[in-house]
Formats: structure tokens, C-alpha cells, sequence
């Protein structure tokens, strides 16, 4: 059964410092990975996906890495802003016969203070 | 990218009652997954809905509590069943719109009480 870890749980940094979330999976047979953001009581904006077969996607300030065969996905933040707080998930598509059944992380939990 | 809403956007019942929760996509999308996210932690797939077939429910959770239908390409529903102070959650939709991207609707924020 894949298991799905983001660390850390939570993170404060002072705005315009560059920072890095990451995420490990069990199972390296995936098809895909996809990193979201969630406001307070909101629903998820997709950020990035990385194909089973690329190493990062890039989108504006954001980059994604994703090493597969050790099971790990990196987002990096450059220069953040007050506006990037908020929960920030990684979720695993297994592909396959269960191709859209997303797995998720914990998430975490981003502040970026002014 | 697909452009999902949900109905109602949030809603506070009382206990053993019933809520449908609707599920509108702008394009045709062959599959639909429902999500629970409890407070304060991550989201669990409750089951795949696909057009003119059962709903497959994951581990866990069962047609007579979480009913689903999905009577075209574009629509579904997710009936929170006989409910309790537990099914307070936000319960999100998503799809395969654009493969492999997935997308999520906003989210409706379940109270009950």
C-alpha cells in the first residue's frame, strides 16, 4: 500500500527566503506525482505534475523535482511571498488499474511572514 | 484545465439526516472521484464514480453510507447517508479532465451537529 510523508509538517519563514518542501513515497512504481496548494477551507489548485519519467517541472517560481527510484519529490520556493501561506500537498498516481486514485500526503503548512 | 463546482459550497445538518452533495464539470470526463478530507488532515478517496456503471468505493466505505451517481459525463453525486457529528469534513470531487493532470472542485464544508 503506498504511504505518502511530506516534511515538514510546518514551516515560517520570513518573506523573500527560498525554501524546500519535500515528499517521499514507499511504492517507486508510480505514474505520476502532482503538487497542490490549499488555502483555509478552500478546495486544491494543482501547481505542478511530474511525469513518472521527467526529473522536475518548472512554473514561475516554483520547481518540482521528482527522483523516483528513492521515492522522493522536492517543491522549491524561490523568493517567497506572504501570498504563497498556504497548506502545499503532494499526491502519487499509482496509474494502472488505479490510474486516478490520487494518494495523498499530510501536507505542509506553509507561513510566510512579512 | 476543467472548471469544477460543487453545490452546496457548505451546509451544517443535524444528525441522521441525509445531504447530496452535486458535482458539475464544464467538459465530458470519463472518471469522478470523491474525497474526504476530516479536520486538520489530508484527503482520503472515497470512491471512483464512472458514467453508466457502479461506483467503486475504497476500503472503508460503503454504498448505503456514501451513495453515488453519475447519470451522464459531466455530472455526479455524493449523498452523505444517516449522518453523524464523524461525517464533519470537506468532501471534494475531482477529475481527469485533461489527462493526466487531475482537477478539483471548491470543496463543500460539511457540519453536523
Amino acid at each position: 500500500k503506498q504511504e505518502v510523508t511530506q516534511i515538514p509538517a510546518a514551516l515560517s519563514v520570513p518573506e523573500g527566503e527560498n525554501l524546500v518542501l519535500n515528499c517521499s513515497f514507499t511504492d517507486s512504481a508510480i505514474y505520476n506525482l502532482q503538487w497542490f496548494r490549499q488555502d483555509p477551507g478552500k478546495g486544491l489548485t494543482s501547481l505542478l505534475l511530474i511525469q513518472s519519467s521527467q526529473r522536475e517541472q518548472t512554473s514561475g517560481r516554483l520547481n518540482a523535482s521528482l527522483d523516483k527510484s528513492s521515492g522522493r519529490s522536492t517543491l522549491y520556493i524561490a523568493a517567497s511571498q506572504p501570498g504563497d501561506s498556504a497548506t502545499y500537498l503532494c499526491a502519487v498516481n499509482a496509474g494502472g488499474t488505479s490510474y486516478g486514485k490520487l494518494t495523498f500526503g499530510q501536507g505542509t503548512i506553509l507561513t510566510v511572514h512579512p | 484545465s476543467a472548471v469544477i463546482s460543487q453545490k452546496p459550497s457548505r451546509d451544517i445538518c443535524q444528525r441522521g439526516t441525509s445531504l447530496t452533495i452535486q458535482c458539475q464539470v464544464d467538459s465530458q470526463v470519463t472518471m469522478m472521484f470523491w474525497y474526504r478530507q476530516q479536520p486538520g488532515q489530508s484527503l482520503t478517496l472515497i470512491a471512483t464514480a464512472n458514467q453508466g456503471s457502479e461506483a467503486t468505493y475504497e476500503s472503508g466505505f460503503v454504498i448505503d453510507k456514501f451513495p453515488i451517481s453519475r447519470p451522464n459525463l459531466t455530472f455526479s453525486t455524493l449523498t452523505v447517508s444517516n449522518m453523524s457529528p464523524e461525517d464533519s469534513s470537506i468532501y471534494l470531487c475531482s477529475v481527469d479532465g485533461r489527462a493526466p493532470e487531475q482537477f478539483f472542485g471548491p470543496g463543500t464544508r460539511l457540519t453536523v451537529l
